[in-house]
C-alpha cells in the first residue's frame, strides 16, 4: 500500500468501551500527527509525534491516549469516550522540517 | 455566489466557471500556507502551497494569492469542473522542523453540470 491507511475506517463503541485507531504511513516520513474533524469546527490538532516522541498535545483529555511505537505507526487508544468525541479521526504524516501534511481517509467514531 | 450552509460557507458554480475560495488566516507570523481539497469519505489532499515570500503562485488550473497586509488568502480554480466539488480549507504554518498547521473552517464547492 502507498500513502498513509487507517483502521478501521468506521467504528462503533459504547462510552465503557476501550477501543484504538491504528495509522501507518508508507512514505518514510518521521512526523506523525491524530486530528479531529467534527460538524461544526475546524481541523483540531490533536497530538504530534516526531521522530518518535510526542512533541505536542493540546489539551486533549486524558480518555485519548496515543502510542508511536515506530516511525511509521501511529496508534488512538480510545477509552470511557463520551457522545461528543463522535468525530472523523484524521491521521497525518510529514517529512521532519516539511511543510505538507499528508493525510489518511479518517476512521469515521461514534460514541454511543 | 457564497451563501453560509448549515456548518460551512458553500460557494455554487457552473461548470465551467471560475471559482475562487477565500481565507483569511490569523497569525502574521505564519511563514507557508497550504490550500488541501477533502472529497466526501476521504482525508484532505494537497493542493497547493505558497510562502509568505511570494504574493502569487500558480498550478495546474489552480492560482492560489497571497495579501500579508490584510492576511488573506484565496484559491481560484480556472474552468471548474463537477469533479472540483469539495471542501476546500487552508491551512497556515507557524513552526519549523515538524509542521503545526492550523486550519480554516473550510468552504463547499458544489459544481453543477
Amino acid at each position: 500500500e502507498t500513502g498513509v491507511t487507517q483502521t478501521p475506517r468506521h467504528l462503533v463503541m459504547g462510552m465503557t468501551n476501550k477501543k484504538s485507531l491504528k495509522c501507518e504511513q508508507h512514505l518514510g516520513h518521521n512526523a506523525m500527527y491524530w486530528y479531529k474533524q467534527s460538524a461544526k469546527k475546524p481541523l483540531e490538532l490533536m497530538f504530534v509525534y516526531s521522530l518518535e516522541e510526542r512533541v505536542e498535545n493540546n489539551s486533549v483529555p486524558s480518555r485519548f491516549s496515543p502510542e508511536c511505537p515506530n516511525s511509521s505507526h501511529l496508534f488512538l487508544h480510545l477509552h470511557t469516550l463520551q457522545p461528543e468525541d463522535s468525530a472523523l479521526y484524521l491521521c497525518a504524516s510529514s517529512q521532519y522540517s516539511g511543510y505538507e501534511q499528508y493525510f489518511g481517509p479518517g476512521t469515521r467514531l461514534t460514541v454511543t | 455566489g457564497e451563501s453560509v450552509g448549515l456548518h460551512l460557507p458553500t460557494l455554487s458554480v457552473q461548470e465551467g466557471d471560475n471559482s475562487i475560495i477565500n481565507c483569511a488566516y490569523s497569525n502574521s507570523a505564519s511563514d507557508y500556507f497550504i490550500w488541501y481539497k477533502q472529497e466526501s469519505g476521504k482525508g484532505p489532499q494537497f493542493i497547493i502551497d505558497i510562502r509568505s515570500n511570494m504574493d502569487k503562485r500558480q498550478g495546474q488550473r489552480v492560482t492560489v494569492l497571497l495579501n500579508k497586509t490584510v492576511k488573506h488568502l484565496s484559491l481560484q480554480i480556472a474552468a471548474t469542473q463537477p469533479g472540483d466539488s469539495a471542501v476546500y480549507f487552508c491551512a497556515e504554518i507557524l513552526n519549523s522542523g515538524y509542521s503545526t498547521l492550523t486550519f480554516g473552517k473550510g468552504t463547499m464547492l458544489l459544481v453543477s453540470p
